[in-house]
């Protein structure tokens, strides 16, 4: 089940030139994440944004929240060749009455090419 | 060196043959998980654990099993039942559900 899809599905840029990728989300949520994974490796953690906060910074990147409209925004600026790699969103789902499923939901991804 | 360990990297199977992927983590993590992943697709959950001894089934469960057994320990099994298994698998951990996720290495499986 999809929970979080990623929008584009592919970028590709210039090194130097901004990143921007897109999440939306179907349900309510307690936070969303932002992991990247490397080409045949496992994911690694960026960036953890809750539902009360609207953005968050971590070195080159920024991380949007809007409830309002169940997306979120991934900005990664001056981009590297080393950025290259696909990008995904997780989000956990808020059931209610703090109740949450103790898992998370990924989206399908979006690879970032960054040509040198 | 605390960690998520994933063994072995490639594993081979024959038809028939049920295989057990290992998941290792000395993290102290209550959480652990493991998504399969197939080629430019994202990340489908196969099982979790919240806590020693009791798991539940995610997204594809059906001919795959777990234990649980030990804390840092999460293994998983793909049987004969589960017909189209060629993929990479990944097991994760969490202090706690639905918080940060911990990766490990992975393990690409293939049938023979």
């Amino acid at each position: 089940s999809q929970q979080g899809e990623e929008d584009p599905q592919a970028l590709s840029i210039q090194e130097g030139e901004n990143a921007t990728m897109n999440c939306s989300y179907k349900t309510s949520i307690n936070n969303l994440q932002w992991y990247r994974q490397n080409s045949g490796r496992g994911l690694v953690h960026l960036i953890l944004i809750r539902s009360n906060e609207r953005e968050k910074h971590s070195g080159r990147l920024r991380v949007t929240l809007d409830t309002s409209k169940k997306s979120s925004s991934l900005l990664i600026t001056a981009s590297r060749a080393a950025d290259t790699a696909s990008y995904f969103c997780a989000t956990d789902a808020f059931k209610g009455r703090g109740s949450t499923l103790g898992r998370l939901y990924f989206g399908r991804g979006t690879q970032l090419t960054v040509w040198p | 060196d605390g960690g998520i360990t994933q063994s072995p990297k490639y594993l081979f199977r024959k038809e028939g043959q049920n295989v057990t992927l290992s998941c290792e983590q000395n993290l102290n993590h209550d959480a652990m998980y493991w998504y399969r992943q197939d080629p430019g697709q994202g990340l489908r959950l196969i099982y979790y654990s919240q806590i020693v001894n009791d798991f539940q089934k995610g997204d594809i469960a059906e001919g795959y099993s777990v234990s649980r057994e030990k804390k840092e320990s999460f293994p998983l099994t793909v049987t004969s039942a589960q017909k189209n298994p060629t993929a990479f698998y990944l097991c994760a951990s969490s202090i706690r559900a639905k918080e940060t996720q911990y990766f490990g290495p992975g393990t690409r499986l293939l049938v023979l």
